[in-house]
């Protein structure tokens, strides 16, 4: 167990819909990462949040957009959602920005299947 | 940008036996860190070792040891020992020293056979 948790752990839902997937980090952690992982795919970095701000950007869709709150979690929305927005949704956490190495600990990802 | 490739899908080693999964990867960084991952079947991502690429000795974790050939950009991954819980997929992973993003391969799924 990493520490970080995600809920929920199983999402279906349609196309076009919108849905909210939650991360708490570990204690002590100020640092949250969302990742995509697709089918056959490695993970695909999305955004950073650090102490609620956002911190870094990689490939993220402007349907999807995130948040992180003042007790550090964060949430990660999909909107109209689309057949290829199916897959596995992971978070990590660290301790520091990014300045210097800070190890990422993983959570156990939340499935989403839009049909 | 930076790519890392895993040109191995699949692969397989009896129990007990070694295996080496291979990764390359382009950058234009100097300092760098380097990963492999593993995921089982239960998703859950798993760091299985790090190297610092300002570092020439190669990094080990037990059974599991890697081959960084920085000029080469080849960072391959051996597994000494082969047990039935190394059945997984493995990504290697790539990060600028300044650190806050992954940029994974496409995974090596290997399977230990008894």
């Amino acid at each position: 167990d990493s520490g970080v948790t995600q809920t929920p752990k199983h999402l279906i839902t349609a196309t076009g819909q919108r849905v909210t997937l939650r991360c708490s980090p570990r204690s002590g952690d100020l640092s949250v990462y969302w990742y995509q992982q697709s089918l056959d795919q490695g993970l695909q970095f999305l955004i950073q949040y650090y102490n609620g701000e956002e911190r870094a950007k990689g490939n993220i869709l402007e349907r999807f957009s995130a948040q992180q709150f003042p007790d550090l979690h964060s949430e990660l929305n999909l909107s109209s959602l689309e057949l290829g927005d199916s897959a596995l949704y992971f978070c990590a956490s660290s301790v520091g920005a990014g300045a210097s190495y800070n190890e990422q600990f993983f959570g156990p990802g939340t499935r989403l299947t839009v049909l | 940008a930076q790519t890392v490739t895993q040109s191995q899908p699949e692969m397989s080693v009896q129990e007990a036996e070694t295996v080496t999964l291979s990764c390359t990867y382009d950058t234009s960084e100097s300092n760098y860190y380097l990963f492999w991952y593993k995921q089982p079947p239960s998703r859950q991502m798993i760091l299985v070792i790090r190297q610092e690429a300002y570092k020439q000795q190669n990094a080990t974790e037990n059974r599991f040891s890697v081959n960084f050939q920085k000029a080469a950009k080849s960072f391959s991954l051996k597994i000494s020992d082969s047990q039935l819980g190394d059945t997984a997929m493995y990504f290697c992973a790539f990060m600028k020293n300044t650190g806050n993003q992954f940029y994974f391969g496409t995974g090596t799924s290997l399977t230990v056979i008894p």
